[in-house]
């Protein structure tokens, strides 16, 4: 299966600013990347599906302009938290699948927006 | 904002006992199904999946029991372990075969040694 990184693994920000988190596929040349966020004691929810070369398809409710996903190669995707809010605080999380396989999932990040 | 606090389901079990945590799944045209287990602060660990044209498959101390009839899904821990203590999550594809897991509310196991 693909082995995940992302970084970095905690963030504290201040409002108004933006932040960026990284995601790598370490052995795995991924075409598409998914970002999702949690919030605690809650599930999983798919935010975006990252495509390399192209732009990213977003789900309902998300909003495009305030997570900025770009996904320039095959091995690393970045999704950025424009003008950070308190209530964008969540745990954010980015996945791979490889061929055949499902989801890998890196560590998650964790951002706090003061 | 803040979440609301919702209480994840738990299950308390004793070290050595076998566990069962169970899924009711939503889409009847759902053909793909996982399990991952989250620990605290990490992101979801794969644990063991099952196609719709299976009942049951096992893997190292786990089994998962697919019940289409009524939509549910189940995962048991044979010999639990305190390092089982976790959040378990079951997914099933999303409809149209693109195999973008949509996530169940999860089950808190804490085992007790």
């Amino acid at each position: 299966g693909a082995v995940v990184s992302q970084h970095p693994s905690r963030v504290i920000c201040k409002s108004g600013t933006s932040v960026k988190i990284e995601c790598r596929s370490l052995d795995f040349q991924a075409t598409t990347m998914f970002w999702y966020r949690q919030f605690p004691k809650q599930s999983l929810m798919l935010m975006a599906t990252s495509n390399e070369g192209s732009k990213a398809t977003y789900e309902q409710g998300v909003e495009k302009d305030k997570f900025l996903i770009n996904h320039a190669s095959l091995t690393l995707s970045t999704l950025t938290v424009t003008s950070a809010h308190p209530e964008d605080s969540s745990f954010y999380i980015c996945s791979v699948r490889g061929n055949n396989s499902p989801l890998h999932f890196g560590n998650g990040t964790r951002l706090t927006v003061t | 904002g803040e979440s609301v606090g919702l209480h994840l389901p738990t299950l308390s079990v004793q070290e050595g006992d076998n566990s069962i945590i169970n899924c009711a799944y939503s889409n009847s045209a759902s053909d793909y199904f996982i399990w991952y287990k989250q620990e605290s602060g990490k992101g979801p660990q794969f644990i063991i999946d099952i196609r719709s044209n299976m009942d049951k498959r096992q893997g190292q101390r786990v089994t998962v029991l697919l019940n289409k009839t009524v939509k549910h899904l189940s995962l048991q821990i044979a010999a639990t372990q305190p390092g089982d203590s976790a959040v378990y999550f079951c997914a099933e594809n999303r409809a149209g075969g693109s195999y973008i897991p949509t996530f169940g509310r999860g089950t808190s196991l804490i085992v007790h040694p």
